[in-house]
């Protein structure tokens, strides 16, 4: 069974753009769930999303946001680009609700911002 | 509100060693626990997860870990490290919110 793809898996941006990443679960994974990793931060939960409604939301302001597909793929969207942004983006799938099910990972999109 | 801490930023042991990685959690009531395992430009793996019952809990590659509601703590141990053990490692709780919250992770760098 394929595992979590992400893509692309390297991104450079410059201030104030905006940015859409993507995320394809584990086939028959119903929750994704993204996590922003930076070294000074560690890792933080942006949110969840469960046949096609966001269930879950960290703590991070609403340029960030995300959607999920009907085939349970996931796309999560930075507007307005700031440097602080520049980040590990990962991604995970579950079967059920986060934070009780095994996540599975895939192996991230690195996002730098100049 | 959940948190985890693990105190160790790096450890360092000889190949062949055993190992703990400590984790201290806070929660009011029984929380789910979780050890997870970042090799180097990887995702996380799941290693082992605490929900209820037994308190020594097993995992895969030859991990375990053991929930001490007394101590606040769900350290991470192995009795004989091999040098591909060496990633970051990172404990993580959900409460009733279900919402993940991770520790800073330790890196264990292992010793031929």
């Amino acid at each position: 069974k394929a595992g979590v793809t992400q893509t692309p898996r390297y991104l450079i941006k410059t201030r104030g753009q905006q940015v859409t990443l993507s995320c394809s679960p584990i086939s028959g994974h119903r929750s994704v769930s993204w996590y922003q990793q930076t070294p000074g931060q560690g890792l933080q939960f942006l949110f969840e999303y469960f046949s096609e409604t966001q269930r879950n939301k960290g703590n991070f302001p609403g340029r960030f946001s995300g959607r999920q597909f009907s085939n349970s793929r996931s796309e999560m969207n930075v507007s307005t680009l700031e440097l602080g942004d520049s980040a590990l983006y990962l991604c995970a799938s579950s079967l059920g609700q986060v934070g009780v099910n095994e996540q599975f990972f895939g192996p991230g999109t690195r996002l730098t911002v100049l | 509100a959940q948190s985890v801490t693990q105190p160790d930023i790096h450890i360092t042991v000889s190949e062949g060693a055993s190992l703990e990685l400590r984790c201290n959690y806070s929660y009011g009531a029984t929380p789910y626990l979780f050890w997870y395992v970042q090799s180097p430009g990887q995702g996380l793996q799941l290693l082992l997860k605490y929900f209820s019952g037994d308190t020594l809990v097993q995992g895969i590659k030859g991990f375990e870990a053991e929930f001490k509601r007394s101590q606040s703590s769900f350290n991470l141990r192995k009795p004989s490290v091999h040098w591909s053990d060496a990633a970051e490692y990172f404990c993580a709780t959900s409460g009733g919110s279900y919402i993940p919250t991770f520790g800073r992770g330790t890196s264990l760098i292992v010793h031929p």
